[in-house]
Parts: structure tokens; C-alpha cells; sequence
């Protein structure tokens, strides 16, 4: 069975700053990788994901991530965060499970962001 | 615009009731789930369906109950046997791949479920 640690429970980091989440997986084959974005009070939007191919994935509102194979790590990142990316962001995993992709999720990191 | 629906955005139910919970899509996505969502333990999937009347249970099936009678639609009912079904409920689509994996899901904006 697959699984997803993401291992800060909150950042905090100043307007204009670079930002990176962790994400670490357990999963025996090559993963089906995710990130997804959850403002308060909201559902969760999809930033990014990655399949197969280059390992360095670009997403939505400026964000990427890369995939380390050697590392099991699928670290997002952004070079210059805004007031705006405040937030719970969430990693998740998709597996093969018997025609069906079971996708797991970590607990999320929630994101500060002060002036 | 195409997306997922759900209502209502907020519920109350006191204890022995039964609850059903609404989520409509049209995005043609064959593939519908739902999670719950409680601070600090992430998302948890409820049920799935991958095609009209046949659904799954996932890892937190007991107490909960669904239907997909419609592509479009799929209901959760939360039924009196939930025993804590205070939470963040989300309902997800996906374009269905089978195990050859999937774009990644649509989620609409929850329905927030307090027992009172």
C-alpha cells in the first residue's frame, strides 16, 4: 500500500520569499504524484501532477515541483511567494489497485504568509 | 462553465437522523468519489464509482451510504449508524482510466456537516 508524509504542518515565510513543501511517498513502482491547493473553507484545486517523463512538472499560479526517484520525494516549490498563496496544500499518490487508482493523500501543510 | 456542484454548503443533523448529502457534476467525468476531511488526519475516501450503478466502498465506508443511479449525480447519505459524522465532506470526479491512472480530480466546494 502506498503512502504520503508530508512532514511540516505549518510554514511560514515572508511575501516575496521562495517557498518549498516537502512530500515524501512510499509506493514499490513508479507513482502517479500530485499536488493539490485548499483555501479555507473550500475544495481542493489541483496545481500540478506527474506522470512519467521529465521530472520537473510546471503548474498553475507559478508553482513546480520535481520528482525524485532516488529520494521517493515530490517537493513543490515556488520561487516567489504572494500574500494570496496562503493556504493548505496537500500531496497526494496514485497506485494501480485492481483496475482502479487508489490515490492517498498526506495530512497537508498549511502555509502562512506574512507581509 | 463545467464543475461539480454540491449543496448544501452547510448541515446540521441531530442525532438518529439519517442526512443525504448532494453532489452534481457536468464534466462528463465517469469516475466520482467522496472524501471526508478532518483536521490534521488529511482526506479519507468515503465510497467511489467508476460507471452509473456500481460503486465501491473505500477505506471509511461504514455508516455512509451512496447510489449512482446518474452519471451526473452521486448522493451520500450519512446515516444514524455514523457514529461522528461531524466533518468536511468533499465529492471529487475524474476522468476514468482504470489502472492506467487518472489527470487528477475536480473537487467542488464541500458540504460542512455538524451534529448538533
Amino acid at each position: 500500500a502506498q503512502s504520503v508524509t508530508q512532514p511540516d504542518i505549518h510554514i511560514t515565510v515572508s511575501e516575496g520569499a521562495s517557498l518549498e513543501l516537502r512530500c515524501n511517498y512510499s509506493y514499490g513502482a513508479t507513482p502517479y504524484l500530485f499536488w493539490y491547493v485548499q483555501s479555507p473553507g473550500q475544495g481542493l484545486q489541483l496545481l500540478l501532477k506527474y506522470f512519467s517523463g521529465d521530472t520537473l512538472v510546471q503548474g498553475i499560479k507559478g508553482f513546480e515541483a520535481e520528482f525524485k526517484r532516488s529520494q521517493s520525494s515530490f517537493n513543490l516549490r515556488k520561487p516567489s511567494v504572494h500574500w494570496s498563496d496562503a493556504a493548505e496544500y496537500f500531496c497526494a499518490v496514485g497506485a494501480n489497485s485492481g483496475g482502479y487508482q487508489k490515490v492517498t493523500f498526506g495530512i497537508g501543510t498549511k502555509l502562512q504568509v506574512i507581509p | 462553465d463545467g464543475g461539480i456542484t454540491q449543496s448544501p454548503k452547510y448541515l446540521f443533523r441531530k442525532e438518529g437522523q439519517n442526512v443525504t448529502l448532494s453532489c452534481e457534476q457536468n464534466l462528463n467525468h465517469d469516475a466520482m468519489y467522496w472524501y471526508r476531511q478532518d483536521p490534521g488526519q488529511g482526506l479519507r475516501l468515503i465510497y467511489y464509482s467508476q460507471i452509473v450503478n456500481d460503486f465501491q466502498k473505500g477505506d471509511i465506508a461504514e455508516g455512509y451510504s451512496v447510489s449512482r443511479e446518474k452519471k451526473e449525480s452521486f448522493p451520500l447519505t450519512v446515516t444514524s449508524a455514523q457514529k461522528n459524522p461531524t466533518a468536511f465532506y468533499l465529492c471529487a470526479s475524474s476522468i476514468d482510466r482504470g489502472d492506467r491512472g487518472h489527470y487528477g480530480y475536480t473537487f467542488g466546494s464541500g458540504t460542512r456537516l455538524t451534529v448538533v
